[in-house]
C-alpha cells in the first residue's frame, strides 16, 4: 500500500507564474488535508476536503490559492500569480475517515518563488 | 483561540541517554487530541505518539512515552535510550475533536544526538 504521494517534491517558479501541487491520498483514504510550512516555522493548517468537498478552508489565504478533490484524480492545490511569500514547504495528508483515525502526511513539496 | 508552545528551539542529548521535549498549549476545550510528530532532514512528517484528552493514562510507543498533564495544560515527549537517528525535528500539535485534520502546531524542538 503506497504511501501519501506528493508531486512534485521539488516546483520553482517565477513570480506571477502559477504552481499546482498534486497530492495522491493512501489508497481507501477519501480524506485530504493541506498544511503550509514556512522556513523555520511549525505547519500550518491549510484546508480540508473530501472527495468533490471543501469541507473546511479556514487556513486559506482569501486570494489566490484554490484547492479541490475530484471524483477521479488527486487533490490539487493551485496557487495563482506566485509571490515570494509563497515559498514553503507544502504538505499533504489523508485519512481514511476523519483524522481521528490515523492520518498520514505525504513527503511535501517544496515550492520556491523566484 | 487554540494555541500550542514549545518553549525549546533546540536541544541535543548523548546518545543512550533520556531526553524530554516540553509542549504547553491552551484551549478552553476538554475533548481533543495532542500529538507529537517527527520530522527529520528528509522532511517527511511522521506520528510518533499521540493521546486522547479523556485517557488519564499516559501513551507510551516504543522508546517514546508522554506526561500528559490536562489540568496544567501540559504533554511532554519522552525519549528513552535515544538514537542517532532520533535526531529531527519534533513538533507538537493539539486538534479539538470536532475539527477532524485541523492540527495546530507548536513551533518545533530541534533534536540533536550525539554519538
Amino acid at each position: 500500500n503506497a504511501g501519501v504521494m506528493q508531486n512534485p517534491r521539488h516546483l520553482v517558479r517565477r513570480r506571477g507564474q502559477e504552481a499546482r501541487l498534486r497530492c495522491s491520498p493512501m489508497k481507501g483514504h477519501s480524506h485530504v488535508y493541506w498544511y503550509r510550512q514556512l522556513p523555520e516555522e511549525g505547519l500550518k493548517f491549510m484546508v480540508y476536503l473530501q472527495k468533490e468537498n471543501i469541507i473546511d478552508e479556514s487556513g486559506m489565504p482569501k486570494e489566490r490559492f484554490s484547492a479541490e478533490f475530484p471524483k477521479e484524480g488527486p487533490s490539487i492545490l493551485r496557487i495563482q500569480q506566485v509571490v515570494r511569500g509563497d515559498s514553503a514547504a507544502y504538505f499533504c495528508a489523508s485519512s481514511p475517515y476523519s483524522w481521528n483515525t490515523e492520518a498520514f502526511f505525504g513527503q511535501g513539496t517544496r515550492l520556491t518563488v523566484v | 483561540a487554540q494555541t500550542v508552545t514549545q518553549s525549546q528551539p533546540e536541544m541535543s542529548v548523548q546518545e543512550a541517554e533520556t531526553v524530554t521535549l516540553s509542549c504547553t498549549y491552551d484551549t478552553s476545550e476538554s475533548n481533543y487530541y495532542l500529538f507529537w510528530y517527527k520530522q527529520p532532514p528528509s522532511r517527511q512528517m511522521i506520528l510518533v505518539i499521540r493521546q486522547e484528552a479523556y485517557k488519564q493514562q499516559n501513551a507510551t510507543e516504543n522508546r517514546f512515552s508522554v506526561n500528559f498533564q490536562k489540568a496544567a495544560k501540559s504533554f511532554s515527549l519522552k525519549i528513552s535510550d535515544s538514537q542517532l537517528g532520533d535526531t529531527a525535528m519534533y513538533f507538537c500539535a493539539f486538534m479539538h475533536e470536532n475539527q477532524g485534520g485541523k492540527l495546530i502546531f507548536g513551533q518545533g524542538t530541534e533534536l540533536s544526538v550525539k554519538p
